[in-house]
């Protein structure tokens, strides 16, 4: 089965420190693409970032960045510097080449304290 | 500007009254997708659409119908809505390996 596993319902950082949301993945396909999305208090889904898995080097987004192991199939995202407006739930998602279907995490909500 | 149109954002409704919540993309868009999104639970597949007249069920399509007659709607049918619909919805359009757009949400209440 493909799934998506976000290990931490929540997490609360200190405003201008570092965190990181962890997420693995379980497909055998080779060719797919990974996201991390945001979901404020709005609930509009917002795209933080995107990685093809055929490409090694980690993507970054100003204070946003992956940490993309392909054979451990994980994909944390770390988010440096953080602001109030980062509180939100953050979905980790992946699409397979082959059928794009988008599959998600169950999320990860994320505080920040002033 | 690309958007994906979902309406209406909030509905209350009763047992056993048929409703449609539409949504529309401007994007040229293949996929099309709704998500049911529940506490604890994450966003969850109920139909999926890869191009007019081709949909597939995804993991929660009980009680739910949708169509594609035209490439740029996709709406979803509840033919008799029940308590246990009541839910927070999306729908999603994409096209092969890029970002899906979102529509705004519709907050349905099943009473």
């Amino acid at each position: 089965a493909q799934t998506v596993t976000q290990s931490q319902p929540e997490m609360s950082v200190q405003e201008a420190e570092t965190v990181t949301l962890s997420c693995t993945y379980d497909t055998s396909e080779s060719d797919y693409y990974l996201f991390w999305y945001k979901q404020p208090p709005s609930r509009q889904m917002i795209l933080v970032i995107r990685q093809e898995a055929y490409k090694q080097q980690n993507a970054t987004e100003n204070r946003f960045s992956v940490n993309f192991q392909k054979a451990a199939k994980s994909f944390s995202l770390k988010i440096s510097d953080s602001q109030l407006g980062d509180a939100a739930m953050y979905f980790c998602a992946y699409i397979l080449n082959r059928d794009d279907k988008i599959i998600f995490g169950k999320g990860t909500r994320l505080h920040i304290l002033p | 500007e690309a958007q994906v149109t979902q309406n209406p954002r909030y509905l209350i409704t009763v047992t056993g009254k048929k409703l449609t919540v539409t949504c529309s993309q401007n994007m040229n868009h293949e996929y099309m997708s709704w998500y049911r999104q529940d506490p604890g639970l994450g966003l969850r597949q109920i139909y999926y659409s890869m191009n007019v007249e081709v949909t597939d069920k995804g993991d929660v399509p009980e009680g739910y119908k949708v169509s594609r007659k035209e490439k740029r709607n996709f709406p979803l049918i509840l033919e008799s809505p029940s308590p246990n619909q009541t839910s927070l919805y999306f729908c999603a359009s994409w096209t092969g390996g890029n970002r899906a757009f979102f529509g705004q949400g519709t907050r349905l209440t099943v009473v």
